[in-house]
């Protein structure tokens, strides 16, 4: 069935420094690809979403690239700091059809002070 | 985005009791879901809420175990019966109001003894 890879699972960074997670999925028809950040004790919080006919889209410190024929999307974080710090997950969504939405396996981000 | 509200926040439980998990918004929603995150886990989707209908259940879960209501397009619950230990774990309620980004509740913290 339709997967999502998620990778790395831990990362450490220190403070300042830029975070980079990435996703691959395997249903060519997925279209949508949000990404969400949840804190411990917290329910998932969307942070920036792409769709499909956008490659690259920034909010402030946090980008989404997406790579339509590789089927790859990555999360950047520049100048991270330590409320960065949580698991953040990624998501592919196929609107077509049935609706269908597909997690990653999650990556827990550390920001070193 | 939505305001979803879950109740309870936490509960700790005995084993072969049931507890019923609601989940309100805070204005209309097209689609509410239930999903499972077991601890240091992804999101698991338990079934879909149907307003008017029986849950649509994702393979591995079935409406005996974990039944679910929708009797209007701002409110659902979710019972888990007969509980085991297997069954600790957070619950989330999960809406999509237009499109197709989902939002989450803060989640359901439930411990069984």
């Amino acid at each position: 069935g339709e997967n999502v890879e998620q990778h790395p699972s831990t990362l450490s960074v220190q403070e300042g420094d830029s975070a980079v997670i990435k996703c691959t999925y395997s249903d060519s028809a997925s279209n949508y690809f949000p990404w969400y950040k949840q804190e411990l004790g917290k329910g998932p919080q969307l942070i920036i979403d792409i769709r499909s006919n956008v490659g690259e889209k920034k909010d402030q410190r946090i980008a989404v690239t997406l790579n339509k024929t590789a089927k790859h999307f990555s999360l950047h974080i520049t100048e991270t700091q330590p409320e960065d710090s949580a698991v953040y997950f990624c998501a592919a969504i196929t609107t077509s059809g049935t609706y269908k939405y597909i997690f990653g396996t999650g990556t827990r981000l550390k920001v070193l002070a | 985005s939505a305001v979803i509200s879950q109740k309870p926040s936490r509960d700790i439980c005995q084993r072969g009791t049931s507890l019923t998990i609601q989940c309100q918004v805070d204005s209309q929603v097209t689609m509410m879901f239930w999903y499972r995150q077991q601890p240091g886990q992804s999101l698991t989707l338990i079934a879909t809420a149907n307003q008017g209908s029986e849950a649509t259940y994702e393979s591995g879960f079935v409406i005996d175990k974990f039944p679910i209501s929708r009797p209007n397009l701002t409110f659902s619950t979710l019972t888990v019966s007969n509980m085991s230990p297997e069954d600790s774990s957070i619950y989330l309620c999960s809406v999509v109001r237009a499109g197709e980004t989902q939002y989450f509740g803060p989640g359901t913290r439930l411990l069984v003894l």
